[in-house]
């Protein structure tokens, strides 16, 4: 069985780095074939697919972060890591993570429950 | 803004089959296959479809996808309540650094 859960901050300040991380089990990101999304929801709104994490360690990135995230995997920890530098309002948004992988064209299975990050000051 | 364009809304009654579209521009939908996802009130997206038109494990045949040029569909036939859910189309942009986009949403509403 497949689970996701994310975890990180509920509230953070303009301008701080957001450090979130996706903590999984059923599988290994290590693995030929596997990858780790995060995709986040502002409140009321559409998914944004923010970057993916492969399992050779390639990584890709929304034009929208604009080089603000860096996303990183632990695999004796069981977990990926995305860090948002210098957050502002508009980031404030349920934060979720995924696993794709190439098998289903690295479109998303498996999901966590989700994240609500808020950025206020 | 997303790169996908999906309607708003659609609504229709119980028993009866809806269609959602999702338009793209050609960079994306060319040479890279749609997912569908079904997001339900307070709750995390659901894969319906994937590669155009198959789907997981665990999903009803009512749902169906098809994919033709700059344009996907999803299908839903035999609608029930519980299909009231927020539908998002995603596929992969190919054109300088791959990246992932999810469509606008569409909301459906069973009457």
């Amino acid at each position: 069985q497949i689970t996701l859960k994310e975890s990180g901050p509920a509230l953070v300040k303009p301008t701080q780095t957001l450090t979130l991380t996706c903590t999984f089990s059923g599988f290994s990101v290590n693995t030929d074939g596997v990858g780790v999304a995060w995709i986040r929801q502002p409140p009321g709104k559409a998914l944004e697919w923010l970057s993916l994490i492969y399992w050779d360690d390639d990584k890709r990135y929304s034009p929208s972060m604009k080089s603000r995230a860096t996303i990183t995997k632990d695999s004796s920890k069981n977990q990926v890591v995305l860090t948002m530098t210098n957050v502002d309002p508009t980031d404030t948004a349920t934060y979720f993570c995924a696993q794709g992988l190439s098998s289903k064209s690295f479109s998303y299975d498996s999901w966590g429950q989700g994240t609500l990050v808020t950025v206020s000051s | 803004q997303s790169m996908l364009t999906q309607a708003p809304s659609v609504s229709a009654a119980p028993g009866q089959k809806v269609t959602i579209s999702c338009s793209g521009k050609s960079s994306n939908f060319a040479s890279n296959s749609v997912s569908w996802y079904q997001q339900l009130p307070g709750t995390a997206p659901k894969l319906l479809i994937y590669e155009n038109n198959k789907r997981p494990s665990g999903i009803p045949d009512r749902f169906s996808g098809s994919k033709s040029g700059t344009s996907a569909i999803l299908v839903i036939s035999g609608l029930q309540t519980g299909d009231e859910a927020d539908y998002y189309c995603g596929t992969w942009d190919t054109t300088v650094n791959a990246f992932y986009v999810f469509g606008s949403g569409t909301k459906l509403t069973v009457l």
